[in-house]
């Protein structure tokens, strides 16, 4: 059965600093892999997604995730990270069926100043 | 950018209240889901449809029922709001074909008392 593993709960990292948000998923097949941002109260938006190609990929708010299928990684990168990225991340993946997306259990992203 | 809309964002109500979340989507897709996400936890697949006059439960048992009858609205019902219910509740949607990206509403945060 398909999953996502997120192994962080949360992480903290001083504004100006680099950030690695690690996700795992386990699935048979090419995977097409999701990043999604929530800040609190808030609905989720999508970051970037991964279907093929090219395994680095760009996303919006200067975020990038690198597919590694060796590693069966998809983690989330951002070279210098601001006040306003402090959020709740989700790592997610295509399910087998019925286009459902199986979730990670997300990681707390805490900026210090 | 999608546009999908949910009322109320803040509810309080009694127990054994019957309530409706609504949820409005502007862009013809057809896949509709509803998230039950606790603060701060992962997001629980509750329902979902895949058309008009199609709807599924999802892999989190829920004594919710929805309804689609129009491809832009996903009401959620609850006949007797019980303090069980208290959550968060996001409504999203992804698109026709093979499309598996998901794009959420801004929720509505229920609180029973």
């Amino acid at each position: 059965a398909q999953s996502v593993t997120q192994p962080d709960i949360h992480i903290t990292v001083s504004e100006g600093a680099s950030l690695e948000l690690r996700c795992n998923y386990s699935y048979g097949a090419t995977p097409y892999l999701f990043w999604y941002v929530q800040s609190p109260g808030q609905g989720l938006q999508l970051l970037l997604k991964y279907f093929s190609g090219d395994t680095l990929v760009q996303g919006i708010k200067g975020f990038e995730a690198e597919f590694k299928r060796s590693q069966s990684s998809f983690n989330l990168r951002k070279p210098s990270v601001h006040w306003s990225d402090a959020a709740e991340y989700f790592c997610a993946v295509r399910g087998d069926s019925n286009y459902q997306l199986i979730w990670g259990a997300g990681t707390k992203l805490i900026i210090k100043p | 950018e999608a546009d999908i809309y949910q009322t109320p964002r803040y509810l309080v109500i009694g127990t054994g209240k019957k309530i409706t979340l609504e949820c409005s989507q502007t862009m013809g897709h057809d896949k509709m889901y509803w998230y039950q996400q606790d603060p701060g936890m992962e997001l629980h697949l509750i329902h979902y449809s895949y058309g008009v006059n199609s709807t599924e439960k999802g892999d989190l048992s829920s004594e919710s029922t929805v309804s689609r009858i129009r491809t832009e609205h996903f009401p959620l019902t609850l006949e007797s709001a019980r303090p069980s219910h208290t959550s968060q509740y996001l409504c999203a949607s992804s698109g026709t074909g093979l499309s598996y990206e998901q794009y959420f509403g801004p929720g509505t945060r229920l609180t029973v008392t």
